[in-house]
């Protein structure tokens, strides 16, 4: 079966630069979430687009912007990098109406390496 | 704001004998749901098991069970015969209604030992 994709699965970046998640959702799944999980730490939710449109949003920086695309991939953009936002960054992807309220289906992050 | 507690930074299991993982959770909200994580090395998050607030039946898939005590507001897992591939981070977590803004705990290391 497939399962959320994102890319790239690794990544370095100098202080001060931009770097670009992309997720691919699984097929037919409708919103997307974005999450940050610091080294030794748990996932902190960032954001959530539900078709196409923003969701929710939680602890992400204002450097930090995201969306999602008429294909329902989404993209996390990130400006103006520091250190302290060197992470694993988890998509997840669910279907509205599943039936299964909250069950998300993750990928395998992308490891963002700032120096 | 919710808040999702796990107060066992690693525990170890023998290999086929079981384990039982603790979550204490903190909300004032009525309608929400709780989840185990499991996250092996490879970092994907995979889904164990789910729980509805509303259902006071325990959520069971095959060797995963968990112990849902409401008013206590705990969510603790139980792992029957543990075998060597359990061997992972295990996340709690808690989402307020259908929304997928999940809230983990801090997480709990399981060692499996053959």
């Amino acid at each position: 079966a497939a399962g959320v994709i994102q890319s790239p699965r690794h990544l370095i970046k100098e202080k001060r630069e931009t770097a670009t998640l992309k997720c691919y959702p699984i097929p037919r799944h409708d919103t997307v979430y974005w999450y940050q999980q610091g080294p030794g730490q748990d996932p902190q939710f960032l954001i959530s687009f539900y078709e196409k449109m923003q969701s929710d949003k939680g602890s992400i920086p204002d450097r930090f912007s995201a969306q999602q695309f008429s294909d329902y991939h989404s993209e996390l953009n990130m400006s103006s990098l520091e250190l302290g936002d060197s992470a694993l960054y988890f998509c997840a992807s669910s279907l509205a109406l599943s039936g299964r309220p909250g069950e998300l289906f993750f990928g395998e992050g992308s490891r963002l390496t700032v120096l | 704001a919710q808040t999702v507690t796990q107060s066992q930074p690693e525990m170890s299991v023998q290999e086929a004998e079981t384990v039982t993982l603790s979550c204490t959770y903190d909300t004032s909200e009525s309608d929400y749901y709780l989840f185990w994580y499991k996250q092996p090395p490879s970092r994907q998050m995979i889904l164990v098991i789910r729980q509805e607030a509303y259902k006071q039946q325990n959520a069971t898939e095959n060797r995963f069970s968990v112990n849902f005590q409401k008013a206590a507001k705990s969510f603790s897992l139980k792992i029957s015969d543990s075998q060597l591939g359990d061997a992972a981070m295990y996340f709690c977590a808690y989402s307020s209604g259908n929304t997928g803004k999940l809230i983990f705990g801090q997480g709990t290391t399981l060692q499996v030992k053959p």
